[in-house]
């Protein structure tokens, strides 16, 4: 049984705050960690998808790194803004052919204005 | 570009029934994933279709099972319904980024057992 783990579980910052979490994944078997963002009532939103060692994406003030062989990733988001607050949910995927995607439980994110 | 579709979106069925969902992918997209949500639970992947054949497995019990038409378009069926299997089903079709799979996720089907 794969093991993906989020911390924190939630978190509450100011507008303008930054914040970042973390996404543990196990080291073997990796092929590529997502981010998603999931704000309530509607669908997740991929994010980033990385498969190298040292990656690191950015999309506006959200970005994240990538360190596959200690098996862990960050997502930061600089400035917060009270739109950013959702759920951000990574992903550990692994298989090759038979690609299958282990979710972690999430970090909830409120952002109060 | 329509997204992914999921019909119905919420459903309430008594145990014993059985359910059918139906998730239809982004066009061109020929993968499509499920995966369960229950309250404290990360998403939980149930199984995975391609080209009408499934190609990945999680750990559910034969309750749970699926079929993918040539069209793409997937259903997912839960046969004698417990309690347990109140929760949110999402689906995703999959189109390959750099030699990973992105996943673009559908709304998702509530389902409530009573």
């Amino acid at each position: 049984i794969l093991n993906v783990e989020q911390s924190p579980q939630s978190l509450h910052v100011q507008e303008g705050d930054s914040t970042n979490f973390t996404c543990s994944f196990p080291s073997s078997n990796f092929y590529a960690l997502h981010w998603y963002r999931w704000e309530t009532a509607k669908s997740p939103e991929a994010l980033f998808v990385m498969t190298l060692n040292g990656d690191e994406k950015k999309k506006g003030r959200i970005s994240a790194t990538l360190n596959t062989k200690e098996g862990y990733s960050y997502l930061y988001i600089k400035g917060s803004q009270p739109e950013d607050s959702a759920t951000y949910l990574c992903a550990f995927g692994s298989g090759g052919s038979n690609y299958k995607l282990t979710f972690g439980k999430g970090t909830l994110l409120t952002v109060n204005p | 570009k329509a997204g992914v579709t999921q019909t119905p979106r919420y459903l309430i069925k008594t145990r014993g029934q059985q359910v059918t969902l139906s998730c239809s992918p982004i066009s061109g997209h020929r993968s499509v994933s499920w995966y369960q949500q229950t309250p404290g639970q990360g998403l939980q992947f149930l199984f995975e279709y391609f080209s009408e054949t499934q190609r990945n497995k999680g750990n559910f019990p034969g309750r749970f099972s699926g079929r993918q038409f040539s069209n793409s378009r997937s259903e997912m069926n839960v046969s004698t319904l417990e309690l347990g299997d109140s929760a949110l089903y999402l689906c995703a079709s999959s189109l390959v980024v750099g030699g990973a799979y992105e996943q673009y996720f559908g709304p998702g089907t509530r389902l409530t057992v009573t």
